[in-house]
């Protein structure tokens, strides 16, 4: 299996700019999660998908921050506008119901 | 809610020595515990986890966890500390009954450095 994919690995963008960041779960996996990483916080979970719906969102941090899940092979996370503070690395995994999750290899968010 | 708090931003062993890592967790109903690994640049796999079926948990490259019920504590060791070992570590907790499906509760990581 090829694992988890998300793309870009690096995005830099301006202030005010949209950005997404894109996720391929692994096939057969009903459990899509997004994290964010920094220094200052560690990881934090944003929002988790079951079969393609959002169950907990509660970690998106402001009205900016939404995901999607069309379907079970394709995750969205959208910024818009974007701001520094929202540089990170933002990374995908994604789980069956067993838990274990499998990490994508990060998306590398740099704001100016 | 649950937490996990790691002691210890950055443990300094020498190769060939004991690794130990700490982590302590909070939760009010029994958790699933699980430590990841972090290399630069790269996600986070996992070591190991415990789900209850046994206090004592081995996982990969050597690694393993002791579940400490009165301690709260769910510290890794590895025996003999190797060159490779050196990354970012990581210790989260889940209590959702799917096992860490409902996501995952990670401390802030401690950074392992192998002295040659």
């Amino acid at each position: 299996d090829a694992g988890v994919i998300q793309s870009p690995r690096h995005e830099v963008t301006e202030m005010g700019q949209e950005v997404t960041l894109r996720c391929k779960p692994i096939s057969g996996h009903d459990y899509l999660f997004w994290y964010r990483q920094t220094m200052m916080r560690g990881l934090e979970l944003l929002i988790y998908f079951n079969n393609n719906v959002p169950i907990d969102d509660s970690g998106m941090p402001e009205d900016r921050f939404s995901a999607k899940m069309p379907n079970a092979s394709f995750s969205t996370l959208k910024i818009q506008p974007s701001e520094p503070r929202d540089s990170a690395v933002y990374f995908c995994a994604s789980s069956l119901f067993t838990g274990e999750l499998f990490f994508g290899e990060g998306s590398r968010l740099t704001v100016l | 809610a649950q937490s996990v708090t790691q002691l210890g931003s950055h443990v300094s062993v020498s190769e060939g020595a004991l690794v130990l890592l700490r982590c302590n967790y909070s939760s009010s109903v029994p958790p699933y515990l699980f430590w990841y690994v972090q290399y630069p640049n790269q996600g986070l796999q996992l070591l190991l986890k415990y789900t209850s079926a046994a206090t004592l948990v081995k996982g990969i490259n050597g690694f393993e966890a002791e579940f400490k019920k009165s301690e709260t504590s769910f510290h890794l060791t590895k025996p003999s500390a190797h060159m490779s070992d050196a990354a970012e570590y990581f210790c989260a907790v889940s209590v959702g009954s799917g096992g860490g499906a409902d996501g995952l509760t990670f401390g802030k990581g401690t950074h392992l450095i192998i002295q040659p």
